[in-house]
């Protein structure tokens, strides 16, 4: 089974600052999605960023973007420019691309707190 | 952007009762999903569900647990005698295909069990 870690419970940055979040992984599957979510105190769920497996390119949106290393199965997040708006609970999720199956499943990790200091 | 749409947005209800948490998916999505998230604690997945039937489920979707799609636009989660652990935010989602890229989150339905 798949397990998704996030050794930050919490952390903090300075608004205007940059922050890295981290999360590893452990799997032995080679086609997998990674996911970064995103969720305010409203609790919604929102997507951040997502990272092909097979892709060794790093994806970048925004503000936002990964330092994914699939060797050794490192998945980070960089806020660059952090906003107080960014402030929230950051999920690390983990979702298999294999098999013939017809679910979704992913695996979540504990999560980090970000609080963002004006 | 389309939503997935949860109601209600919060829920109280007495130990042993019955509770049926609604979502409305996506209109041309065809694959369903249940997550919950105890407070302070990670989003676990519950079941996913396709074509009528449910295709995945994790230990902690037991027989108290059911779900239905009982209509082309409704899915729904039931708890058929809720325990004070069921309390939690439940969370539906979707998707357009079995390995689409992207998953759309409901706002959460949070259950209070009292």
């Amino acid at each position: 089974a798949q397990t998704v870690t996030q050794s930050q419970p919490e952390m903090s940055v300075q608004e205007a600052e940059t922050v890295t979040l981290s999360c590893t992984y452990d799997t032995s599957e080679s086609d997998y999605y990674l996911f970064w979510y995103k969720q305010p105190p409203s609790r919604q769920m929102i997507l951040v960023i997502r990272q092909e497996a097979y892709k060794q390119q790093n994806a970048t949106e925004n503000r936002f973007s990964v330092n994914f290393q699939k060797a050794a199965k490192s998945f980070s997040l960089k806020i660059s420019d952090s906003q107080l708006g960014d402030a929230a609970m950051y999920f690390c999720a983990y979702r298999s691309n294999q098999g013939g199956g017809s679910n979704y499943k992913l695996t979540f990790g504990k999560g980090t707190l970000l609080t963002v200091n004006p | 952007e389309p939503e997935v749409t949860q109601t209600p947005s919060h829920q109280v209800t007495q130990m042993g009762q019955e509770v049926i948490l609604r979502c409305v998916p996506i209109s041309n999505h065809l694959y369903f999903y249940w997550y919950r998230q105890i407070l302070g604690q990670k989003v676990e997945f519950l079941v996913s569900f396709y074509n009528n039937e449910i295709s995945e489920k994790s230990e902690i979707f037991d027989d108290q647990f059911s779900v239905e799609r009982p209509d082309g636009s409704n899915f729904t989660l039931k708890i058929r005698s809720t325990k004070l652990e069921d309390s939690a935010m439940y969370f539906c989602a979707s998707s357009e295909r079995a390995k689409h890229e992207k998953l759309f989150f409901g706002s959460g339905t949070q259950l209070s069990v009292l």
